[in-house]
């Protein structure tokens, strides 16, 4: 069974931390995303990665990096978690050949910044 | 201007029924990709059906259509003989081209099964 795997599902941070959202994929994909996703606005892409040490940034980057040193692995890292952070993200992962390009989704990690 | 339009914030529907859930879209690429993702409350996008810009007829995938008119660009989801289990959000999905990053989302529909 293919998976997309995130390290927490729930999160609790405080202002100024700085916080590591990791995320897994078994399926051999080459692109790997992020998504932010809040009631009312859908999901918005934040950075995604189409190959290893890659990165481009989706529409709404600030306050947000990536890494990818890994195939499988990509990370989102919250350098000073403020507030405004607060909220569920989603990483998601297709390949590149694939015949209807569909994104696998992990389970989401529900950050809240106190 | 929005991408995805999903004008139905909320609906209900009784146990059997079929339902259709609303999605238009604004692309002037003439190749993209309109996706259907169900998530229910325990957050998790589960990928439904796929339909491409240049297929001739609708996609199904079991209790599940879409009702695919290109020139009004829209793309609504049929779930016929609704289950208590269809209760969850619905986002449609556009892909442009094959770029993975022009992949846009509505707003989601929340849909109630009623026993």
């Amino acid at each position: 069974d293919v998976k997309v795997t995130q390290s927490s599902r729930y999160l609790v941070k405080r202002t100024g931390e700085k916080v590591f959202l990791e995320c897994v994929q078994d399926m051999d994909h080459e692109n790997m995303f992020w998504y932010r996703q809040d009631p009312g606005l859908g999901l918005r892409l934040i950075y995604f990665s189409y190959d290893v040490k890659m990165k481009e940034k989706g529409d709404i980057p600030e306050g947000y990096s990536v890494s990818r040193e890994k195939k499988e692995r990509f990370s989102l890292i919250l350098e000073s978690a403020s507030t405004n952070q607060t909220s569920m993200y989603l990483c998601a992962s297709s390949g590149q050949g694939a015949n209807t390009g569909e994104l696998f989704f992990g389970e989401g990690s529900r950050l809240t910044v106190l | 201007a929005q991408k995805i339009t999903q004008t139905q914030p909320g609906m209900f529907v009784q146990e059997k029924e079929a339902v259709t859930l609303d999605c238009t879209y604004d692309t002037s690429d003439p190749s993209y990709g309109l996706f259907w993702y169900k998530q229910p409350s325990s957050g998790e996008m589960i990928f439904l059906i796929y339909q491409g810009s240049y297929d001739q007829q609708n996609a199904t995938e079991g209790r599940y259509s879409l009702n695919f008119q290109k020139a009004r660009k829209s793309a609504n989801l049929v779930i016929s003989a609704s289950q208590l289990g269809d209760s969850a959000m619905y986002f449609c999905a556009m892909r442009e081209g094959y770029n993975f990053n022009k992949f846009y989302f509505g707003s989601g529909t929340k849909l109630n099964v009623k026993p």
